[in-house]
This record gives structure tokens, sequence and C-alpha cells, in this order.
């Protein structure tokens, strides 16, 4: 059975850096085709994808804040870790990691989500 | 990027009626599009992938079709439970989401 679930603080100060963590079962991001993305949802608003990291480190991100964020994965603790810098009131957003197969083009599962607020 | 642009942004219909949403990129993406239900305070379920396969445990009333830059998703006769925001979803590149559609009863 296949599941993911993130984890992070619930509140970030503008300026800071925010760290999310997507702790996995079920799979091996070690197996080939094997990829984890994150996906983050403004309350009310649409799906935007944000980074993946594929089971040979390959990693991909969002043009428009590729200079923000950084994934990394520890095959070993089953974790990908999402880096966002420079938070802003705007990224206040529910954060979701999901997976994809490499061969495949969708989401087939996704955490529950984990929301975050920035705010002073 | 590919950009998705999603129509209607919001629709309301009857039970049993049929219900379309309508997808269009940006750009020739071939049949690498899927559509999602997203419940409120739930994350995303896929039903439709590569544009018109039925997601295994999907009921069939949903289907979806179209390749190139325009795509269709169908609720052949709305049910209550189908209440829900649809999204579309492009991979040829890297992954962009449409706008969503919230479906309402009316």
């Amino acid at each position: 059975q296949v599941t993911l679930r993130e984890s992070g603080p619930a509140l970030v100060k503008p300026t800071q850096t925010l760290t999310l963590t997507c702790t996995f079962s079920g799979f091996s991001l070690s197996t080939s085709g094997m990829c984890v993305s994150w996906i983050r949802q403004p309350p009310g608003k649409a799906l935007e994808w944000l980074a993946r990291i594929d089971w040979d480190d390959d990693k991909y991100y969002s043009t428009s804040l590729k200079t923000r964020l950084t994934i990394s994965k520890d095959t070993s603790k089953n974790q990908v870790v999402l880096t966002m810098t420079n938070m802003d009131p705007v990224d206040t957003a529910t954060y979701y990691c999901a997976r994809r197969n490499w061969n495949l083009g969708y989401f087939d599962y996704w955490g529950q989500g984990t929301l975050v607020t920035v705010s002073s | 990027d590919i950009q998705m642009t999603q129509s209607p942004s919001s629709l309301s219909a009857s039970v049993g009626d049929r219900v379309t949403i309508t997808c269009q990129a940006s750009q020739d993406i071939s049949n690498y599009l899927n559509w999602y239900q997203q419940k409120p305070g739930k994350a995303p379920k896929l039903l439709i992938y590569d544009a018109s396969n039925l997601e295994t445990g999907v009921p069939s009333r949903f289907s979806g079709s179209g390749s190139g830059t325009d795509f269709t998703f169908t609720i052949s006769s709305l049910q209550p439970e189908d209440i829900a925001t649809y999204y579309c979803q492009q991979y040829d590149n890297l992954p962009t989401f449409g706008q969503g559609t919230k479906l309402e009863i009316k």
C-alpha cells in the first residue's frame, strides 16, 4: 500500500526558509522509474507544480520558482525534502507531495497535504 | 511553460445531467493530458490519464477525449457525489494544471 505524508511547520515568517519533508511507504525511490513531486495550492486557488526528484537523482523545478527551491531525497529513510527560501505571504498554501512513475505522466498517489501560512 | 486554459471556471448542473469541461493547451501536447477530481479538504484524485484512459476503479460515467491542444472531460450522468473541483494537467513538459472547474448541483 502506497502512502505519502507531508510534514513541516504550519507557520513561517516572511523571508524565512521553509523546509518540508515527504515521508512515504509502499515504494522505493531507488526503484527505476520512481519519482516524487511537490505541488502546492493556495487557499481557493489552483494547483501549482513545484519540483520533482527522480530515482536517479535527476531534479526538475518550476520555471518561475527554481531560484528559490531545492529538492533532495534520503532513500534510506524514504523521504523527500523540499526547501523554499525567502518565503512571502503569497506562498501561503497547502503543500502536497505526490508520486509519479517516470514513464507515466500522472500523479497516482498523493499525501494529504500540509497547510503552510506565511505571516509575521 | 505550457499554459492550460480550462473552462468553465464554475458550473451548476442537475443530477442526471451531462456535464462537459474543456481544457486547451497553449501548444500541441499530443495526448499527455490527465484529469483529477478534488473534493474540499482532500488531495486530488486521478480520474483520466493520457486524455482518454479511465483510471482503475473510477466509474464509467467519467470519460475524456481529445489530442493536440483541445481536450474534453465528460460526466455522462451527474451524481451528487461528483460535486468537486476538476483539474486538467499536462505533462508534455514540466507539469502544469488548468485553473479548475468547480462543479455544483443546481
